[in-house]
């Protein structure tokens, strides 16, 4: 398998345009999440799923950010209009259940 | 206060020491992760374990429960341990992975 692939690797965008990252998790796997990781603030969790279904997305910063899992296949990260401050790293990573968390690579945003 | 606490924050170790990196929790959990994350950004995750110990190569990850606390060792530790060691819990009515600061490790030749 080739693990956790995440696209686009990096991302630089204007201020108010919309950014949509992208995820495919291991096959097999259940549960997916979405963390963001700055600077200050460390690793965040922001939205999990288990079976394509949200289950706890309290950590969404505000309405400008969206996910969604339509298969078990993928998942998108969007947020629209984008701002400076959600520049970050953000990491998918998926598990089965609540086994060990395999992360992708991370795509790095910057928003100018 | 942070639910997940890591000490110390910061390593700096010479080639070959005995290294450990300690995580205490104040929530119920299901299980506790060990992860590394390289300079380059990359995640990997180490261990997950809910009760007792593990080895990987010259890596051992224990936890008490009672105690909430877990300790992650290096041994024989070398230049390329050099990396942040994140401690994360599954806690809360979702499991939902809680992350400690980070251990920000320096090995030294």
């Amino acid at each position: 398998d080739a693990g956790v692939i995440q696209s686009p690797r990096h991302e630089v965008t204007e201020m108010g345009q919309e950014v949509t990252l992208r995820c495919k998790p291991i096959s097999g796997h259940n549960s997916l999440f979405w963390y963001r990781q700055t600077m200050m603030r460390g690793l965040e969790l922001l939205i999990y799923f288990n079976n394509n279904v949200p289950i706890d997305d309290s950590g969404m910063p505000e309405d400008r950010f969206s996910a969604k899992m339509p298969n078990a296949s993928f998942s998108t990260l969007k947020i629209q209009p984008s701002e400076p401050r959600d520049s970050a790293v953000y990491f998918c990573a998926s598990s089965f259940f609540i086994d060990a968390a395999f992360f992708g690579q991370g795509t790095r945003l910057t928003v100018v | 206060k942070n639910e997940v606490e890591q000490s110390p924050q910061n390593l700096t170790a010479q080639e070959g020491e005995f290294i450990t990196i300690n995580c205490s929790y104040s929530v119920g959990i299901s299980a506790l992760h060990w992860l590394q994350q390289h300079p380059g950004g990359g995640i990997v995750s180490l261990f997950m374990l809910s009760s007792g110990k593990k080895k990987h190569g010259r890596l051992i990850a224990t936890i008490n429960i009672q105690e909430k606390h877990s300790s992650l060792h290096i041994t024989a530790s070398h230049p390329r341990d050099s990396a942040v060691y994140i401690c994360a819990v599954n806690g809360g009515a979702t499991n939902k992975l809680i992350f400690g600061t980070g251990t920000l490790l320096a090995v030294q030749p």
